[in-house]
């Protein structure tokens, strides 16, 4: 497997300008993970996605941003309109979940090399 | 939730030295915990993972130690090499209900080795 594979690996815009992520999954895994990594911050969740739906989103920064999943295989993560701010590498990441008794854990991250997104 | 402290933040030793780098956790309810490795211009990589069922485990040149009680954990690199220089990242995971993700990082220690 190619591992988790992101584009772009750069991006550069300007603010106001809709910005698009995209990440492809490993084949196999259920779980898929969207951070964003600062100096300030380190690796923050942004939203998590089980079987191509959102679990969570509570790290979701405001409503500019949004992520999709339409199929296994594939997500994005769109910035409309984006900020100086937004500056940042954005990273996904997949894992195969599996059950323990009768609790279901997500471990083993796979990450993607990364978008490093700078908004002027 | 889940609070994870790392430390030292930056690091530096001289090949053949070894690393130790300390994470503490909050919640006792945390079970696993992952070390990651990221290089420059990359994501962070897993190295070494270990659950909360065990006290240590090595893998060649790491190793992971945990002690429950007082609810930290290390990661000790023997025989450092110009290699090993990345960020390394401690995180701790919270033994969940079915889907809920649980996974908390720490902010990262930058070890650079010096041949």
């Amino acid at each position: 497997d190619a591992g988790v594979i992101q584009s772009p690996r750069h991006e550069v815009t300007e603010m106001g300008q809709e910005v698009t992520l995209r990440c492809k999954p490993i084949s196999g895994h259920d779980y898929l993970f969207w951070y964003r990594q600062t100096m300030m911050r380190g690796l923050e969740l942004l939203i998590y996605f089980n079987n191509n739906v959102p679990i969570d989103d509570s790290g979701m920064p405001e409503d500019r941003f949004s992520a999709k999943m339409p199929n296994a295989s594939f997500s994005t993560l769109k910035i409309q309109p984006s900020e100086p701010r937004d500056s940042a590498v954005y990273f996904c990441a997949s894992s195969a979940g599996f059950i323990t008794g009768q609790l279901a854990t997500n471990e083993k991250l796979f990450f993607g090399s990364g978008t490093q997104l700078s908004v002027l | 939730g889940e609070n994870v402290e790392q430390h030292p933040s930056t690091l530096s030793v001289q090949e053949g030295d070894s690393a130790v780098i300390k994470c503490t956790y909050s919640d006792s309810a945390s079970n696993y915990f992952p070390w990651y490795k990221q290089e420059l211009g990359k994501g962070p990589q897993l190295i070494i993972d270990i659950r909360s069922n065990v006290g240590e485990k090595k893998d060649q040149r790491i190793a992971v130690t945990l002690n429950k009680t007082a609810k930290h954990f290390s990661l000790h690199i023997t025989e450092t090499q110009p290699e090993d220089s990345a960020v390394y990242f401690c995180a701790a995971s919270i033994n969940p209900r079915a889907g809920a993700n649980n996974l908390f990082f720490g902010t990262g220690t930058r070890l650079t080795v010096i041949p």
